[in-house]
């Protein structure tokens, strides 16, 4: 069974561009959700999808965040415009069940110049 | 506001010398306590999930147990392939898991 996927594992970017992140959860997991560690710091939640609709996004920082998920299949995570403070790790992750396991990508490092 | 924290940050063991990390975790209310290991470039792995006071749970020398207020993770006779981030996540019956900051281990051959 394939794991959480996410795309691209590295990215850098300049201050005011846009980048998208993509998630890909595990087979059959309607609950999806996107995380953050910057530097020096804890993992931190963003935001919880089940299915295609977002459950909880207490966690995003600022409306240059945008979560998106159609199909209730992948999702995808922009940053318009960076921000130097949006450096870091995003995982996603995802479970069958909410409250059950949750697994959890590689994540995408992103760097803003 | 719900906050978990780990102890020791980071800890340094000879193979073979067994300890234990800390989890403890101040929440609302606990639906479950998850450890993962992480290694450095990659996501968290899971490890083990405890659901009540008193529970233990075991894979090959790790053994995770859970009071009311702390989870421990032992680890016995530990190889240099042990080598890794601990992570304890705490589920408060939000929609997230609130992620202590790691204790990072390092076993020496």
């Amino acid at each position: 069974e394939a794991g959480v996927t996410q795309f691209p594992s590295h990215s850098v970017i300049e201050k005011g561009q846009t980048v998208t992140l993509r998630c890909d959860p595990i087979s059959g997991h309607d609950n999806l959700y996107w995380y953050r560690r910057v530097m020096g710091k804890e993992i931190k939640f963003l935001l919880h999808f089940v299915k295609e609709s977002k459950q909880d996004e207490s966690g995003m920082p600022n409306n240059r965040f945008l979560a998106e998920r159609t199909g209730g299949t992948y999702s995808t995570l922009k940053v318009q415009p960076a921000e130097l403070e949006d450096s870091g790790v995003y995982f996603c992750a995802s479970s069958q069940d909410q409250g059950g396991t949750q697994y959890f990508g590689p994540g995408t490092r992103l760097t803003v110049l | 506001e719900d906050q978990v924290t780990q102890s020791p940050e980071a800890l340094r063991l000879q193979e073979g010398e067994s300890s234990s990390l800390n989890c403890s975790y101040t929440v609302s209310g606990l639906r479950g306590l998850f450890w993962y290991r992480q290694d450095p470039g990659k996501g968290p792995e899971f490890l083990f999930t405890l659901y009540s006071a008193g529970e233990e749970k075991e894979k090959e020398r790790l053994k995770a147990t859970l009071t009311k207020k702390e989870s421990f993770l032992h680890i016995t006779a530990p190889k240099p392939e042990d080598s890794a981030t601990y992570l304890c996540a705490a589920d408060n019956y939000g929609q997230n898991f609130v992620f202590g900051p790691g204790t990072r281990l390092s076993v020496l051959p």
